[in-house]
């Protein structure tokens, strides 16, 4: 069984500033997608940004970029001068190359100060 | 297109009633997903669809959960003899193949259901 595991339950973050969420992840297959999802507060889950395990360069997305460590089963997302509209929880997923089904952690609520 | 859309949004029933909840995917979308998500948790798979066949069905997925989806377009999830532990928000998701090698989930706002 494969398993996501966000260890921050809570983050904060002045606006304007940079914060780093945690995930790490546990998966016996070689090949597999790792995603950060955000769902507003009574909104719906997008999708933020999208990784392919077997690409060694980084996914950017505009302010939001991943690290992503293979070996050590880490994906950590990355948001670079945050604002108001970056509240929200957090959620980091998987799933195996040819299923599309999605394993997520239990999220991080990101509150922005302003 | 407006997206997925869930109907009801919210739902308070009473323990041992029957529930259904309906999801409309966005148009063309052959693939429907939904998930369970708990207070305080991260939404877990339910099942899937291609069109109208069932493909994949958790374990989470008791004898009490049915999910149809008769014409390969909106799909429908029904609890029969909800129980306290039901309550959660349902969420459904849809994508379809664009020839990619993986295809974005597009998820609808959910149903928060509640069991008293």
């Amino acid at each position: 069984a494969q398993t996501v595991t966000q260890s921050q339950p809570e983050m904060s973050v002045q606006e304007a500033e940079t914060v780093t969420l945690s995930c790490t992840y546990d998966t016996s297959e070689s090949d597999y997608y790792l995603f950060w999802y955000k769902q507003p507060p009574s909104r719906q889950m997008i999708l933020v940004i999208r990784q392919e395990a077997y690409k060694q360069q980084n996914a950017t997305e505009n302010r939001f970029s991943v690290n992503f460590q293979k070996a050590a089963k880490s994906f950590s997302l990355k948001i670079s001068d945050s604002q108001l509209g970056d509240a929200a929880m957090y959620f980091c997923a998987l799933s195996n190359f040819g299923n599309e089904k999605l394993t997520f952690g239990t999220g991080t609520r990101l509150t922005i100060i302003p | 297109d407006t997206g997925v859309s869930q109907d009801p949004r919210h739902k308070i029933t009473k323990r041992g009633q029957n529930v259904t909840f309906r999801c409309d995917p966005i148009s063309e979308h052959n693939r429907l997903y939904w998930y369970r998500q708990t207070l305080g948790q991260g939404p877990e798979f339910l099942t899937y669809f291609q069109n109208e066949a069932q493909l994949e069905k958790s374990r989470l997925l008791s004898d009490r959960f049915s999910a149809e989806r008769p014409k390969g377009s909106f799909s429908t999830l029904e609890i029969q003899r909800t129980e306290q532990g039901d309550s959660a928000m349902y969420l459904c998701a849809s994508s379809s193949p664009d020839g990619s090698d993986y295809n974005e989930q597009f998820f609808g706002p959910g149903t928060r259901l509640t069991v008293l």
